[in-house]
């Protein structure tokens, strides 16, 4: 699986502990996101980036921090803020910054908190 | 902003049969409407999307509509097979930079 990869696949943490789940991709692309998937609720955005050195937030960006240094990589900092971290995050990256460009997802990493 | 729901949550088809689901939006502004189909253990991956100037796609078994003046799409898949089991989310595209907007997905279970 090559294109966009993250890690770890599995990731346990303990509560009041900050951690970051990587994501890079070797496409290209210019625009990057971050989604948490959880049971019955589908995909729900927490922050994109359009451009290096920019990025905004989604719908559920709080407890969470970005950084888009390189146009390959953007990881994603979960911090001790954010109340129910247990969750899948993916990443997903597409060639364009519009809405109607495909996105393609990494494999996911599944946190843990206890 | 956007509101997307999906119907049904659950869908179990016997191989062969049609399977359809259903989603609706709010934003009379979304213009793209994707579906991606996630397999158990991997990736979301995108299997068909439609634009607002189209009112049906069609891609082998699988095919789209689309009503814009009732903001609802659907997803329909034709001869139904057993790895066509998976989540299938859809989406709408809103907003001015045009942010996707997720259903909360539909399980389809098919059994041979």
């Amino acid at each position: 699986d090559g294109g966009i990869t993250q890690s770890p696949k599995y990731l346990f943490r303990k509560e009041g502990q900050n951690v970051t789940l990587s994501c890079e991709q070797n496409l290209n692309h210019d625009a990057m996101y971050w989604y948490r998937q959880d049971p019955g609720q589908g995909l729900r955005l927490i922050y994109y980036s359009q451009i290096v050195n920019d990025f905004q937030k989604g719908d559920i960006a709080e407890g969470y921090s970005v950084s888009r240094e390189k146009k390959e990589s953007f990881p994603l900092t979960v911090t001790s803020a954010q109340k129910n971290p247990t969750a899948f995050y993916l990443c997903a990256s597409s060639i364009g910054v519009q809405g109607d460009s495909e996105q393609y997802f990494g494999p996911g990493t599944r946190l843990t908190v206890t | 902003g956007e509101n997307v729901e999906q119907h049904p949550s659950t869908l179990s088809v016997q191989e062969g049969d049609s399977a359809v689901i259903k989603c609706t939006y709010s934003d009379s502004a979304s213009n793209y409407f994707p579906w991606y189909k996630q397999e158990l253990g991997k990736r979301p991956q995108l299997i068909i999307d439609i634009r607002s100037n189209v009112g049906e796609k069609k891609d082998q078994r699988i095919a789209v509509t689309l009503n814009k003046t009732a903001k609802h799409f659907s997803l329909h898949i034709t001869e139904t097979q057993p790895e066509d089991s998976a989540v299938y989310f859809c989406a709408a595209c809103w907003g001015g930079w045009g942010k996707l907007q997720f259903g909360a997905g539909t399980q389809v279970v098919v059994t041979p």
